[in-house]
């Protein structure tokens, strides 16, 4: 089983800040990664997926990059909106998926 | 607009099945696969299993293999996920989620409002 893990497990920073979020693979899963971002009480919702690409009606400032075993998702300029926990996801061996422990970003 | 709307909570006792539906609203139900994905208190996502609407046919996360069961009635547009022999540990949140295919991969676009299940004796 691919395992992803995530770092860091919690991120404090201030909004206007750029936040760099890390997901890496235990072995290759190609660009089959995905990004979800989910807030107290509520469902995940889709940010990123393909690795790259942002899901309908997700700001600029959300972007996503890297292939192979490690990934990165960089929001530019923090919105009060954005402190929430963020999650990725693999399907290499569809059906099956699996996601990251989760980063939570916390406004300092 | 395309909506997944699940059932309410339901509290179980030890030893006992629960079943939680997940009814599709604003889109052709057999076209997108669907999955179940749960999150116990504070702690993240855990793939389920997944179901093809169409045929009915299903696959299973191997934690889970022998005691959950995937099942769809596509008259009503509504996906179901039963567990059984329940224990302290199923205590979570499931969510059903549409399987949706990007340029190169599938991703889960459409979440359900979730289903809390509480297991205690």
């Amino acid at each position: 089983e691919i395992v992803l893990t995530q770092s860091p497990a919690t991120l404090s920073l201030s909004p206007g800040e750029r936040a760099t979020l890390s997901c890496r693979a235990s072995q290759s899963v190609s660009s089959y990664l995905a990004w979800y971002q989910q807030k107290p009480g509520q469902a995940p919702r889709l940010l990123i997926y393909d690795a790259s690409n942002r899901a309908t009606g997700i700001p600029a400032r959300f972007s996503g990059s890297g292939s192979g075993t490690d990934f990165t998702l960089t929001i530019s300029s923090l919105e009060p909106e954005d402190f929430a926990v963020y999650y990725c996801q693999q399907r290499s061996n569809w059906p099956a998926y699996t996601f990251g422990q989760g980063t939570k970003l916390e406004i300092k | 607009q395309v909506q997944l709307v699940q059932s309410g909570a339901e509290v179980k006792k030890p030893g006992a099945s629960v079943k939680v539906s997940c009814k599709a609203s604003g889109y052709t139900f057999t076209s997108y696969y669907m999955h179940w994905v749960r999150q116990a208190p504070g702690q993240g996502l855990e793939w389920m299993g997944i179901i093809n609407p169409s045929g009915g046919s299903t696959s299973y996360a191997q934690k889970f293999q022998g005691r959950v069961t995937m099942t769809r009635d596509t008259s009503t547009s509504t996906v179901y996920m039963e567990l059984s022999s329940l224990r302290s540990e199923d205590t979570a949140v499931y969510y059903c989620a549409r399987e949706w295919l990007g340029a190169t991969t599938e991703a889960f676009d459409i979440w359900g409002q979730g289903t809390m299940v509480t297991v205690s004796s």
